[in-house]
């Protein structure tokens, strides 16, 4: 079956505008998470949904970050107003909820975000 | 605090030789730990996941080794191949007092394999 697909692959932009990046997790998957990633630097949690309980958005550096899941489909992050740090590699992460301990997450292939 | 610290940050090291990259993590409760790979410009795939009781888990030339009391991780590369070249990640998932999963990454270790 298909993997999580990430939309744009790349995406420029210029400081102070919005954008919107999209995930579509594996069919079937419960649980979504947004990672940030900068250039030569580890993954950093944004936010996590789980069904339709409330999302953890303990991860958000900032109330210009915002993300939507409708269900347990696609989701979107959004970034308003972006500036020069905001650019890095975003993330999407999909995984099965299981009541044990096996909640593998699978990732997309990211959407590099460039602020000029 | 739950952290997972990874070393070296970087590695070079010839075709064909072996390697290992080390993982030290404060995380607690601890649940499971997994190594994940990620070639450049890819997301993350994962290699091995370990719980508690196992010491040691294979995949092809890639071997974790876990030591719980120590809190210690280890990911060892056999007879490496050129498109062994990617980060390694060591990523270690914990249980929430409410019952639930947070996963701490650490910042991983770069490998470059040359010919």
């Amino acid at each position: 079956g298909a993997g999580v697909s990430q939309s744009p692959s790349n995406k420029v932009t210029e400081k102070g505008k919005d954008v919107e990046l999209r995930c579509d997790p594996i069919s079937g998957h419960t649980a979504l998470y947004w990672y940030r990633q900068r250039l030569g630097q580890g993954l950093e949690f944004l936010i996590y949904f789980q069904g339709n309980s409330a999302p953890d958005k303990s991860g958000l550096p900032s109330d210009r970050f915002s993300a939507e899941r409708t269900g347990e489909s696609v989701s979107t992050l959004t970034i308003q107003r972006t500036q020069q740090e905001d650019s890095a590699v975003y993330l999407c992460a999909s995984s099965i909820r299981t009541s044990g301990l096996y909640n593998e997450q699978f990732f997309g292939p990211g959407t590099r975000l460039t602020v000029l | 605090k739950n952290q997972v610290e990874q070393s070296p940050q970087s590695l070079i090291i010839l075709e064909g030789k072996n390697c290992t990259l080390q993982c030290n993590y404060t995380v607690s409760p601890f649940s499971n730990l997994r190594w994940y790979k990620q070639d450049t410009g890819r997301g993350p795939v994962s290699l091995t996941i370990m719980t508690f009781s196992e010491n040691t888990k294979s995949n092809g030339r890639y071997t974790a080794t876990l030591d719980a009391d120590t809190k210690q991780s280890s990911l060892h590369i056999t007879a490496s191949q050129l498109s062994d070249s990617a980060s390694y990640i060591c990523v270690v998932i914990l249980r929430t007092n409410t019952g639930g999963f947070k996963t701490i990454f650490g910042a991983g270790t770069r490998l470059f394999v040359k010919a």
